[in-house]
């Protein structure tokens, strides 16, 4: 039974780059929830996808978008990057966005931008 | 005031010691709360799920006061190993969110 994955699991980046972030939830999980954790921070979170539809966000700009696809697989993709975008970025799968079902983590990407 | 707020510890405590963190909440709507343990540039991973009073597993033991907004978690006979940062999360029914705090850091000696 695979867990939640993500890929790739570090990045460097420069400033005004854009990066794509990947993650195959966990089997039976249909809904995705994307969170950004600078060093010493609880998660902050970024959005949940269900349905191949972003369904809440949380106060990240519109450069953060993201899409899931319909075997539930999804993307983050940040675009014209900070410095500040630098931080551990977490994927986690759940079943129904009904909060009452645990997040199941995966490894996370650590990206970094110079 | 944050919606969930933790102690940041750390909390410096001998093997075989009892410790409990609080984890207080703003929001009268939330309906359930987890317990995630995060180990240093790890992800989080799920301890303990909270839907009524309390919760109990081995060595943890999670209790929540609704009257007073908030949810400890106990660890019994630390080992070397329960270091790490402890979250806190709750669930609100009426907003449909996850809300984190920040952490509580414990470091358990030998």
């Amino acid at each position: 039974d695979a867990g939640v994955t993500q890929s790739p699991t570090h990045l460097i980046k420069t400033r005004g780059q854009q990066v794509t972030l990947r993650c195959s939830p966990k089997s039976g999980h249909d809904t995705v929830s994307w969170y950004q954790q600078a060093l010493g921070q609880g998660p902050q979170f970024i959005f949940q996808y269900y349905e191949e539809e972003e369904r809440q966000r949380g106060n990240f700009p519109d450069r953060f978008s993201g899409h899931q696809f319909p075997n539930y697989s999804s993307e983050l993709n940040v675009n014209a990057l900070l410095l500040g975008d630098s931080a551990l970025y977490l994927c986690a799968s759940s079943l129904g966005t009904g909060g009452n079902s645990p997040l199941h983590f995966g490894n996370g990407t650590r990206l970094t931008v110079t | 005031r944050k919606e969930v707020e933790q102690d940041p510890g750390p909390f410096n405590v001998p093997e075989g010691a009892t410790v409990a963190f609080n984890c207080t909440y703003s929001n009268s709507a939330s309906q359930s709360f987890f317990w995630y343990r995060q180990d240093c540039r790890k992800e989080p991973k799920l301890l303990m799920s909270v839907y009524s009073s309390g919760n109990e597993d081995g060595r943890f033991t999670a209790q929540l006061n609704r009257a007073s907004q908030y949810i400890s978690l106990l660890i019994r006979d630390s080992k070397l190993s329960d270091s790490a940062t402890y979250l806190c999360v709750a669930f609100s029914g009426n907003n449909r969110k996850l809300i984190w705090g920040l952490g509580t850091s414990l470091a358990v000696n030998p």
